[in-house]
């Protein structure tokens, strides 16, 4: 089955710079790769996502790229704020409305 | 619309009691999945319904976790008989195509 591995398990950076969060997945059938904040005592929140037939998706601040023959994806935070301070997942999927196979999750602090 | 709805947001119960854990999810969606999250094995699959029909339970741990889905507007998470290793903080999502929109969980804690 799909396999997702996500680095770094924590990142700290200073407010104002930018936040990269890389992931691996196993199984070159997925299509779809969505990226999920979580905040303390709160559910996730899909924050942004791609599918296969884009290399790169941005919004605002946070932009995704994907790199199908590697196998990995990207998430990309600018002009970090403290307000992004969370923990970010990772998925993969490889249909629509199957599973999310989720990456073990990425702790983001953001200091002032 | 206000979101996927969870019942209880925390629980704590003994060792040997059942926990029914309960789920509305948005209206009109026609997915719907049950997740467990715990430091060690982060955010586990347990099962998932379309349409009110269970498509894949294999992640549900052991016989004793069982869910139900009688209707589009509910569906429940059993644990009987409950123990300590099952505490966790069980999510439900629903969907209308990829996007999955979580619940705010449920706290389960079992002494």
């Amino acid at each position: 089955g799909e396999n997702v591995e996500q680095h770094p398990s924590t990142l700290s950076v200073q407010e104002g710079d930018s936040a990269v969060i890389k992931c691996t997945y196993s199984d070159s059938a997925s299509n779809y790769f969505p990226w999920y904040k979580q905040e303390l005592g709160k559910g996730p929140q899909l924050i942004i996502d791609i599918r296969s037939n884009v290399g790169e998706k941005k919004d605002q601040r946070i932009a995704v790229t994907l790199n199908k023959t590697a196998k990995h994806f990207s998430l990309h935070i600018t002009e970090t704020q403290p307000e992004d301070s969370a923990v970010y997942f990772c998925a993969a999927s490889w249909e629509y409305g199957n599973k999310l196979v989720f990456g073990a999750g990425t702790i983001l602090r953001v200091k002032s | 619309d206000a979101g996927v709805i969870q019942s209880p947001r925390h629980e704590v119960t003994e060792m040997g009691q059942e926990v029914t854990l309960r789920c509305k999810p948005i209206s009109g969606h026609d997915y719907l999945f049950w997740y467990r999250q715990t430091m060690m094995r982060g955010l586990e699959l347990l099962i998932y319904f379309n349409n009110n029909v269970p498509i894949d339970d294999s992640g549900m741990p052991e016989d004793r976790f069982s869910a139900k889905m009688p209707n589009a507007s509910f569906s429940t998470l059993k644990i009987q008989p409950s123990e300590p290793r099952d505490s966790a903080v069980y999510f439900c999502a629903s969907s209308l195509g990829f996007e999955q929109f979580f619940g705010p969980g449920t706290r389960l804690t079992v002494l």
